[in-house]
């Protein structure tokens, strides 16, 4: 059965680095093919992809986002790690971290419970 | 604005069947990427509804049925009930914007 959790922060100033780790198991990152997302979803809105990280350490980044964005992962304590810099109110959202489908169908099969992040000095 | 366009809301009487839209572009639809369907009930994580444009994740109902076309995808739910009452998100894969997602619709049961 895979599980996925996030953690991190629930409230971080503007201009401050939010570190966000999902903590999973039911899958390993060692493993061909697999990999972790992450999505956020800004109260009353849309969900947005964020960052994405294969078991080979292909990395991919919303182009919006790019340049503020790192996804790592440690597949010894199976966790991803994402780090947002600069941080905004604008950010405030609940950020989910997501399995994605395998069989070359991109979305995501299994998702976290989500942590809301609220971006406030 | 999102590269997939949803209606904001629909509604439906128990019982009824309702659709709900998501048109794409050449950059995911057309260029044959699939649509995924995802019911999101406030307060809580998204659930994969369906895969691959028409596929259902082993228990969800057969209530549910998506299909794709072109550059538009749409999601249908027959014998509406009280409990399907939640936001849906289409989803996609964008050949510039990678991952995309609708902004999502809201569907009332009345």
């Amino acid at each position: 059965q895979i599980t996925l959790k996030e953690s991190g922060p629930t409230l971080v100033k503007p201009t401050q680095t939010l570190t966000l780790t999902c903590t999973f198991s039911g899958f390993s990152l060692t493993t061909s093919g697999l990999g972790v997302g992450w999505i956020r979803q800004p109260p009353g809105k849309a969900l947005e992809w964020l960052a994405l990280i294969y078991w080979n350490d292909d990395k991919r980044y919303s182009p919006s986002l790019k340049g503020r964005l790192t996804i790592t992962k440690d597949t010894s304590k199976n966790q991803v790690v994402l780090t947002m810099t600069n941080m905004d109110p604008v950010d405030t959202a609940t950020y989910y971290c997501a399995h994605p489908m395998t069989n070359n169908y991109l979305g995501f099969d299994y998702w976290g419970q989500g942590t809301l992040v609220t971006v406030s000095s | 604005q999102s590269v997939l366009t949803q209606p904001p809301s629909v509604s439906g009487a128990p019982g009824q069947r309702v659709t709900i839209s998501c048109t794409g572009s050449s950059s995911n639809f057309g260029a044959g990427y699939d649509v995924h369907w995802y019911q999101q009930v406030p307060g809580t994580a998204p659930k994969l509804l369906i895969y691959g444009n028409t596929n259902r994740p082993s228990g969800v109902p057969d209530r549910f049925s998506g299909s794709k076309s072109g550059t538009s995808a749409s999601l249908a739910i027959t014998g509406l009930q009280a409990e399907d009452e939640a936001d849906y998100y289409c989803q996609s894969y964008d050949s510039s914007l990678k991952w995309v997602f609708g902004r999502g619709t809201k569907l009332t049961v009345l």
